[in-house]
């Protein structure tokens, strides 16, 4: 069975602060995503990541997978309130068939 | 908007009751997969549909049944409903589901009373 574990599981910041969450499985991966989610609405992609090894950057965000495609992190830069939100992760195995999501990072960035 | 739209978004009934929570994916989409997110589960992957066939299937009970038409749109039926089945059910839809990216409906908010 495939998991993914998130940490931390709650992260309060001051704006303007740099932070760091980690997404971790003992199994292997043939993608993974992150996804930010606010209250009551569906998940929002972020960035997918396929290469292990990978680095992706989108402005203040950048994003690692892991050379063993089992782990991946995100990083933010200079943190912002509109910043606040739960990130997941989720991976895709079975060739993207299935998907697990990790249970997510609650992030809140204080003004 | 992602461009999957999910309907109703909200639905109240009672225990032992069925419902159908509906799911119209993004144009030119041929992936349709289901998840229920609650509070002390997080987001649960239930099923994938691809073109009209079951491709996946997660942590999805028997009293549960997807299917996906013609015209791409799916549906969940949830049936004998439990208080426990209260939740956020939400969809999500991709090109082709190799590529590992999804686009997520709103949800539906089902309560179980």
């Amino acid at each position: 069975t495939q998991l993914l574990e998130q940490s931390p599981q709650f992260l309060s910041i001051q704006e303007g602060e740099n932070l760091t969450v980690y997404c971790n499985s003992s199994s292997v991966f043939s993608s993974l995503q992150w996804y930010r989610q606010e209250p009551g609405e569906g998940p929002v992609l972020l960035v997918t990541v396929v290469t292990g090894g990978e680095v992706k950057k989108l402005k203040r965000l950048t994003f690692q997978f892991g050379d063993a495609r089992k782990d991946s992190s995100l990083h933010i830069t200079a943190a912002q309130p509109g910043d606040t939100g739960l990130y997941l992760c989720a991976g895709a195995y079975n060739y993207g068939q299935n998907f697990v999501f990790g249970p997510g990072t609650r992030l809140s960035v204080l003004p | 908007d992602s461009g999957v739209t999910q309907t109703p978004k909200h639905l109240i009934t009672a225990t032992g009751q069925r419902v159908t929570l509906r799911c119209s994916p993004r144009s030119g989409d041929l992936s349709v997969y289901w998840y229920q997110q609650s509070l002390d589960q997080g987001l649960q992957f239930l099923i994938h549909y691809y073109n009209g066939e079951e491709r996946a299937k997660g942590n999805i009970l028997e009293r549960f049944s997807a299917q996906q038409f013609p015209d791409l749109h799916s549906e969940l039926n949830l049936s004998s409903l439990e208080l426990g089945d209260s939740a956020l059910y939400f969809c999500a839809s991709s090109v082709s589901f190799r590529a590992g990216i999804q686009y997520f409906g709103a949800g539906t908010r089902l309560s179980v009373l």
